[in-house]
């Protein structure tokens, strides 16, 4: 069965620093990797996904994240955090074996220090 | 377009009662599904449709039923709500299954004491 882990369920960084966020995943077939951001009293929309092709992914506001199939990690990074991306962020993973459905790790808060 | 929406917003309930909640989508996609947030625990699918009468089954189906009676709504059943069913739930929507991008509304806030 497919499944993910997120390192760190808060993260805490400066703004203009580096933002890092770990996700590795389980999966014995090919998988689908999503970074999905949920901001305060909102629903998740879509930072950036891995389908096939390309390991380096870009997202919206300059996220991007990297397919590392050795280490079965998609850890997501963005280079210079903003206030504005203080958010909750999910990384999900979804394959064949699990009829492509979405399996969901466990969030990691990013708070953000002026 | 409104996109995904979800009705109602916020809702508490007793021990026992019950109750349906509305998700509501204008993007004509066939994939639908019901999912709960609790703190720690990521979200977790309830139950999926894959098109206009049909239904299935997902991770945490147990307490929850629903219909898909027309393309665009999705609804989700709670028929003896328990304190263990508070959660906040999402609803969302995809074109395919797959890489498809999922769309969510905003989220349903349920109390039950």
């Amino acid at each position: 069965a497919q499944s993910v882990t997120q390192l760190g369920s808060h993260v805490s960084v400066s703004e203009g620093a580096l933002v890092l966020l770990r996700c590795n995943y389980s999966s014995s077939v090919p998988p689908y990797l999503f970074w999905y951001v949920q901001y305060p009293n909102q629903g998740l929309q879509l930072l950036l996904k891995y389908t096939t092709g390309a390991t380096l992914v870009k997202g919206i506001n300059g996220f991007e994240a990297e397919f590392k199939k050795s280490e079965t990690s998609f850890h997501l990074t963005k280079p210079s955090a903003h206030m504005s991306d203080a958010a909750e962020y999910f990384c999900a993973v979804s394959d064949l074996n699990n009829d492509y459905k979405l399996s969901f790790g466990a969030g990691t808060t990013v708070t953000v220090r002026a | 377009n409104a996109g995904v929406t979800q009705t109602p917003k916020f809702r508490v309930l007793k021990t026992g009662q019950s109750m349906t909640l509305l998700c509501a989508q204008d993007m004509n996609h066939e994939y639908m599904y019901w999912y709960r947030q609790d703190p720690g625990m990521g979200l977790r699918l309830i139950h999926y449709s894959v098109g206009e009468g049909t239904t299935a089954k997902g991770e945490v189906p147990d307490g929850y039923n629903v219909s898909r009676l027309k393309k665009q709504n999705f609804l989700l059943g709670l028929e003896s709500a328990a304190p263990s069913q508070t959660s906040v739930y999402f609803c969302a929507s995809s074109l395919d299954r797959g890489t498809d991008t999922q769309y969510f509304g905003p989220g349903t806030r349920l109390t039950v004491l």
